[in-house]
């Protein structure tokens, strides 16, 4: 099956700079890539989603980079804030499921 | 829109004792929707895909048995955990998909199920 792997597994940034997390995946028919935010005991909320066909997708401070061939996918925050600490999962669709990354804790010092 | 509750939010159950936990979309139709769990500090885990009127699809090592589940309408998925044990705590989460995609996934806020 599908796997998803997430580096670091925690990332301390200073507010104002910026975060980068990478992720790769295994399976090539995986087509989807939504990256989801979960606040601790809360439901996981996607913050930006790419597809397989794009390459890049920004959304104000929010980025996300595709490269196929590689199989790797980023995400990228700018102009950090406090709060964007949470745990943030890279996840990728294929097989008409989601296969979620090990998540990684992002902490923002304010 | 595309609101997903589930209820209860928190459970305590002895063990040996079954639990149900429900799943609801509110505003919208969900053909298909999903179970997942997840331990402290780790990732969501899909135990088992579930389409209106048809039996679950369990993720392999998901014991089908132990896990009950059921989606006798478009809004509406029950969890039931039978014979809960200690192992069975854990904060299970439901999504379900709206329109065509099965990717396109919102999560309802989760259930924490502690088994003493």
């Amino acid at each position: 099956g599908e796997n998803v792997e997430q580096h670091p597994s925690t990332l301390s940034v200073q507010e104002g700079d910026s975060a980068v997390i990478k992720c790769t995946y295994s399976d090539s028919a995986s087509n989807y890539f939504p990256w989801y935010k979960q606040e601790l005991g809360k439901r996981p909320q996607l913050i930006i989603d790419i597809r397989s066909n794009v390459g890049e997708k920004k959304d104000q401070r929010i980025a996300v980079t595709l490269n196929k061939t590689a199989k790797h996918f980023s995400l990228h925050i700018t102009e950090t804030q406090p709060e964007d600490s949470a745990v943030y999962f890279c996840v990728s669709g294929a097989n008409s499921k989601l296969t979620f990354g090990k998540g990684i804790t992002l902490s923002v010092r304010p | 829109g595309a609101v997903v509750s589930q209820h209860p939010s928190w459970v305590i159950c002895k063990s040996g004792t079954s639990v149900k936990i429900e799943c609801r979309s509110l505003d919208f139709q969900a053909t298909t929707m999903f179970w997942y769990r997840q331990f402290p500090k780790q990732s969501l885990m899909l135990m088992a895909t579930s389409n209106e009127g048809s039996k679950a699809t369990y993720e392999q090592g998901v014991e089908k048995d132990k896990f009950l589940i059921n989606h006798a309408s478009l809004t509406l998925s029950t969890l039931t955990v039978t014979s809960a044990h200690p192992e069975d705590s854990s904060f299970y989460i439901c999504s379900a998909s709206l329109g065509a995609s099965v990717y396109e996934q919102y999560f309802g806020p989760g259930t924490r199920l502690t088994v003493t």
